[in-house]
C-alpha cells in the first residue's frame, strides 16, 4: 500500500519554478514528510523535511497543508541539473517508505 | 569523510550463490538502512539497524540476512541468490533523532543473477 502518491512525470521550463505535489492522505500526527530527489542511478539526495510547517532551505521549499495531506515540493529557478526523479516520502518509527516518485523535465 | 561507502560496485551472480555486499560509514551514525531499487521504480526498505547490536526487518526482508556488530558497518548478505534479487542495492546512514534523520546515501551495488 503506497503511502504517498506522486504524479509520473512533469516538465519545467529552465529558470522557472518547478512545483512538485504529494499526496499523503493516510498521514499520522508524528510522521514528517521528506523530499529526497536521485539524479540517474545515483544514490538518493536529502532536499528537505517538514512536520508541520512549511520549510525553507537553500535548495528548496516545502509548502503542506493544513491538514497534512498533501505537500509541495518548490525549486525556485529549476536549471538543467534539477532533471532528477524526485521522492515524497513519510519517516515513521525509524523506516522511510519511498514512493514511485515524479520523474522531473527541466527543458531548455 | 568518506561518507557512506559499499563495495563491491558491480556483481554477477549464479542462481544459488551466495556475496555479502558491504557498507560503512565513518560519521559515527547511529541508524543504518539498507534499500533495493528495481528498475523504474523506488526504494524499497530491507533490512535497517538502529545500532551496534540490533537490527529489524523493512518492507522486502525475504533472501536477506544482515548483522551489525560495529557502528560503522552494515553488512548484506545474501544466502541463496535468486533471478528476482538482480536490482540495484543502496546502503544509507543517519544520526539518531526523529527531526534530524537525514539518511545520507552510498553510490550503490548493482547485482546481476543469472
Amino acid at each position: 500500500d503506497a503511502k504517498t502518491t506522486q504524479p509520473t512525470s512533469m516538465d519545467c521550463a529552465e529558470g522557472r519554478a518547478a512545483n512538485l505535489p504529494c499526496n499523503h492522505s493516510t498521514i499520522s500526527g508524528n510522521e514528517y514528510v521528506y523530499w529526497y530527489r536521485q539524479i540517474h542511478s545515483q544514490g538518493p539526495q536529502y532536499i528537505i523535511h517538514g512536520l508541520k510547517n512549511n520549510e525553507t532551505n537553500e535548495m528548496a521549499s516545502l509548502i503542506i497543508t493544513e491538514d497534512r495531506k498533501s505537500s509541495t515540493l518548490i525549486l525556485p529557478h529549476a536549471t538543467l541539473r534539477d532533471t532528477a526523479v524526485y521522492y515524497c516520502l513519510l519517516y515513521n518509527f525509524n523506516k522511510f517508505y519511498f514512493g514511485s516518485g515524479t520523474k522531473l523535465n527541466v527543458k531548455p | 569523510n568518506a561518507g557512506v561507502t559499499q563495495t563491491p560496485k558491480f556483481r554477477i551472480l549464479k542462481i544459488g550463490q551466495s556475496m555479502t555486499l558491504q557498507c560503512t560509514q565513518d560519521m559515527n551514525h547511529n541508524y543504518m538502512y539498507w534499500y533495493r531499487q528495481d528498475p523504474g521504480m523506488g526504494l524499497k526498505l530491507i533490512y535497517y539497524s538502529v545500532g551496534a547490536g540490533i537490527t529489524d526487518k523493512g518492507e522486502v526482508p525475504n533472501g536477506y540476512n544482515v548483522s551489525r556488530s560495529t557502528t560503522e558497518d552494515f553488512p548484506l548478505r545474501l544466502e541463496l541468490a535468486a533471478p528476482s534479487q538482480t536490482s540495484v542495492y543502496f546502503c544509507a546512514s543517519s544520526p539518531i533523532g526523529v527531526d534530524t534523520d537525514t539518511q545520507y546515501f552510498g553510490p550503490g551495488t548493482r547485482l546481476t543473477v543469472l
